[in-house]
């Protein structure tokens, strides 16, 4: 368990709302990642973060935009939700010498 | 390009060792060998990852060829919470290094 939570955990909305993910760590750990997971893609890397202020994409990043503002928080935010977007959103963390990833549980979006 | 070549599928029976092999023929020499498991509908779980030695954790074994163009997952004894798919990837250290996850090995633990 590497201390990260994802809120919501399940969330469904309608085509054109924003919509925000919250990913929470419990320690300052550098880098955090946004990936979304779909059948017969895998994982992919939306954004993630270095720091405070510091956020770079990913290979899917059109459409989402990120935020972090404080260390232990990092916000992933569809201005205006499409069906496209429907997925399972995982928040990750790098630790350690060799910067190991560990994923937090997910958010299941449904955008109808 | 796939990196990492895994069967589709394996089963084992509970309580069994699990052996799981991953080839990786075109590792370069700086790029470690990470192994992840994914239980339905939840996050993916760090296990284990080497660069060129053996390496044991709570979790598994990870056994490398010593040309380090393949490698085995060893869960010792198999339990159904085991039954998960388990993705073998290579990639260098460094917190920008791309992690891949490919299609994986599904690994069905029977009672």
């Amino acid at each position: 368990d590497a201390g990260i939570t994802q809120s919501p955990r399940h969330k469904v909305t309608e085509t054109g709302t924003p919509v925000t993910l919250r990913c929470h760590q419990t320690e300052n750990h550098r880098y955090m990642y946004w990936y979304r997971q779909d059948p017969g893609h895998g994982l992919r890397l939306i954004h993630y973060s270095y720091g405070v202020k510091d956020t770079d994409k990913g290979e899917v990043s059109d459409g989402y935009s990120v935020s972090r503002s404080k260390t232990e928080d990092f916000l992933l935010t569809l201005e205006s939700a499409t069906s496209s977007q429907t997925s399972v959103y995982f928040c990750a963390i790098s630790i350690g010498s060799t910067d190991t990833q560990y994923f937090g549980p997910g958010t299941r979006l449904t955008v109808l | 390009d796939a990196k990492t070549t895994q069967p589709t599928s394996m089963d084992c029976a509970e309580g069994r060792a699990a052996n799981l092999p991953c080839n990786h023929s075109t590792i370069s020499g700086n790029e470690y060998v990470y192994w992840y498991r994914q239980i339905h509908s939840q996050g993916p779980q760090y296990i284990i990852h080497g660069l060129k030695n053996n390496e044991t954790n709570e979790m598994a074994s990870l056994i490398i060829t010593e040309d380090r163009k393949s490698s085995t997952l060893i869960l010792p004894h198999a339990t159904l919470r085991d039954t998960a798919v388990y993705y073998c990837i290579v990639r260098v250290a460094g917190a920008n290094s791309k992690l891949t996850f490919g299609k994986g090995i599904t690994l069905s633990v029977r009672p």
